[in-house]
C-alpha cells in the first residue's frame, strides 16, 4: 500500500518568514496530493491540492509543488503569520474520491 | 461550500458499552464515505471505506465485528463502536466523497472517551 512520508515532524519560524513541509510517496499510482490544516480538536481543512499533470500550484501566500519522478511533493507557505500556526498533513491518493494516506503531520509554530 | 456533520461530537461511556456515531453530508449525496481514527498528537488512519448500500471495506488491523459500518441512504454512515475499551478513546472523523468533484469534505470527528 501507499507509505506517506512527512518533514518534518515540528517547524518553528518567525512572523513574516518561509516555511517548507516536505512528503514522500511510495505507490506511482499516487495521482491526488491534498494538504491539510488542522486546529486542535477541530477537522482538517484542505487548504491546496495537486494532481499529478501539473507540476506547481499557488494559492496566495500558498504553493505545493510535485515532482512526480522523484515522488515527492511540498507545501511552501510564505510570510508566515502568527494565524498560521497549526498542524499540516499532506496525505496522498490514486484519485481525490479515494481514501486518503495521511503523513504523520508537521507542527508549525509560527511566532511574533 | 459541502458540508459535513458527524454526531455526537463528544461521548463519554463505560467500558463495554456500544456507541454509535453518525457522519451525515448534509447537502450533498455521498455515495462513499470514510472513517478516520486519530490519537493524541498523531496523523489520521483510515479504519474503513463506507459504499452506499454494500459491506464496508476495512483496512488490515481493524476488526469488522467490533467496529460496525451501515451506510444504508446517500447522506448517513454510521460507525459503531462495539464493546468499547478504553483504547478504543480517540477522535474519530468520517469524510464524505462528492461526487462531482470527486473531492473528500471532513466531519468536526466525533471524541470518543471510554472509561
Amino acid at each position: 500500500g501507499e507509505n506517506v512520508e512527512q518533514h518534518p515532524s515540528t517547524l518553528s519560524v518567525q512572523e513574516g518568514d518561509s516555511a517548507v513541509i516536505k512528503c514522500t510517496y511510495s505507490d506511482s499510482a499516487s495521482n491526488y496530493f491534498p494538504w491539510y490544516k488542522q486546529e486542535l480538536g477541530k477537522r482538517p481543512q484542505l487548504i491546496i491540492d495537486i494532481r499529478s499533470n501539473v507540476g506547481e500550484k499557488k494559492d496566495q501566500r500558498i504553493a505545493v509543488t510535485l515532482n512526480k519522478t522523484a515522488k515527492h511533493f511540498s507545501l511552501h507557505i510564505t510570510e508566515t503569520q502568527p494565524e498560521d500556526s497549526a498542524v499540516y498533513f499532506c496525505a496522498a491518493s490514486i484519485n481525490s474520491g479515494y481514501a486518503l494516506n495521511f503523513g504523520k503531520g508537521t507542527s508549525l509554530l509560527v511566532t511574533p | 461550500g459541502a458540508v459535513v456533520s458527524q454526531h455526537p461530537s463528544r461521548v463519554i461511556c463505560k467500558s463495554g458499552t456500544s456507541v454509535k456515531i453518525e457522519c451525515r453530508s448534509l447537502d450533498f449525496q455521498a455515495t462513499t464515505m470514510f472513517w478516520y481514527r486519530q490519537f493524541p498528537k498523531q496523523s489520521l488512519m483510515l479504519m474503513a471505506t463506507s459504499n452506499e448500500g454494500s459491506k464496508a471495506t476495512y483496512e488490515q488491523g481493524v476488526e469488522k465485528d467490533k467496529f460496525l459500518i451501515n451506510h444504508a441512504s446517500l447522506t448517513l454512515s454510521t460507525l459503531t463502536v462495539t464493546s468499547a475499551h478504553p483504547e478504543d478513546s480517540s477522535f474519530y472523523i468520517c469524510s464524505a466523497r462528492r461526487t462531482v468533484e470527486e473531492t473528500q469534505y471532513f466531519g468536526p470527528g466525533t471524541r470518543l472517551l471510554v472509561l
